[in-house]
């Protein structure tokens, strides 16, 4: 159980795209996703925490109109990153949190984004 | 604020040896501490938690944690590793005022030497 999906699992494109990452849980109810960005030999980094149905809440220095976030539905939150440039290659993770309350997050496998 | 120090960036340890990963946090309220396993280019799984109760938690694939209250420190072991442990190591805590949000340690590589 626990299952958190993400597409794609990497992705390369280039600078002035968009590129669209989805994170799902898969067998359980989130009401809470959270969006990370790692970078090498770094630890995690939160990014925003995504709640169903409401509006994305971000850390501080992270730019809300570059990374788009929506919490559509109680197993799917996306993240896309407008207007990528090579300063936003990194390693994205996402977490899910059991609707349940449980306090623990369940992480997907991460996206890997070039921006060439 | 809560802040999670791992005080080892690297530890090298032969097969079969015991290891300590070290992991200390501050927090001015309770709170939760998990310790999560990353593989290269993975994202992260988790190893045990500590939420309430026995203050000495097993995981998965043999290891255990202690929470110690008093020295703040929450140090991931294992008896006897396996090549297969080789990963990074990272410690988190949540809950207080975060509202569920994990904050991280730097991470500690462990690397086990056949």
């Amino acid at each position: 159980g626990a299952v958190v999906s993400q597409h794609p699992s990497r992705v390369i494109c280039k600078s002035g795209t968009s590129v669209k990452i989805e994170c799902r849980s898969l067998d359980f109810q989130a009401t809470t996703m959270f969006w990370y960005r790692q970078f090498p030999k770094q630890s995690l980094m939160l990014m925003a925490t995504s709640n169903e149905g409401s509006k994305a809440t971000y850390e501080q220095g992270v730019e809300k109109d570059k990374f788009l976030i929506n919490h559509a539905s109680l197993t799917l939150s996306t993240l896309t990153v407008t207007s990528a440039h090579p300063e936003d290659s990194s390693f994205y993770i996402c977490s899910a949190r059991d609707l349940r309350g449980e306090e623990t997050q369940y992480f997907g496998p991460g996206t890997r984004l070039l921006v060439l | 604020a809560q802040s999670v120090t791992q005080l080892d960036s690297q530890v090298p340890v032969f097969e079969e040896a015991p290891v300590e990963l070290r992991c200390n946090y501050s927090s001015s309220v309770s709170v939760y501490l998990f310790w999560y396993v990353q593989y290269p280019n993975q994202g992260l799984q988790l190893l045990l938690k500590y939420l309430s109760g026995s203050t000495l938690v097993k995981g998965i694939n043999g290891f255990e944690a202690e929470f110690n209250k008093s020295q703040t420190s929450f140090h991931l072991r294992k008896p006897s590793v396996h090549i297969s442990d080789t990963a990074e190591y990272f410690c988190a805590v949540s809950g207080g005022t975060s509202y569920g949000k994990l904050t991280f340690g730097q991470g500690t590589i462990l690397t086990v030497h056949p």
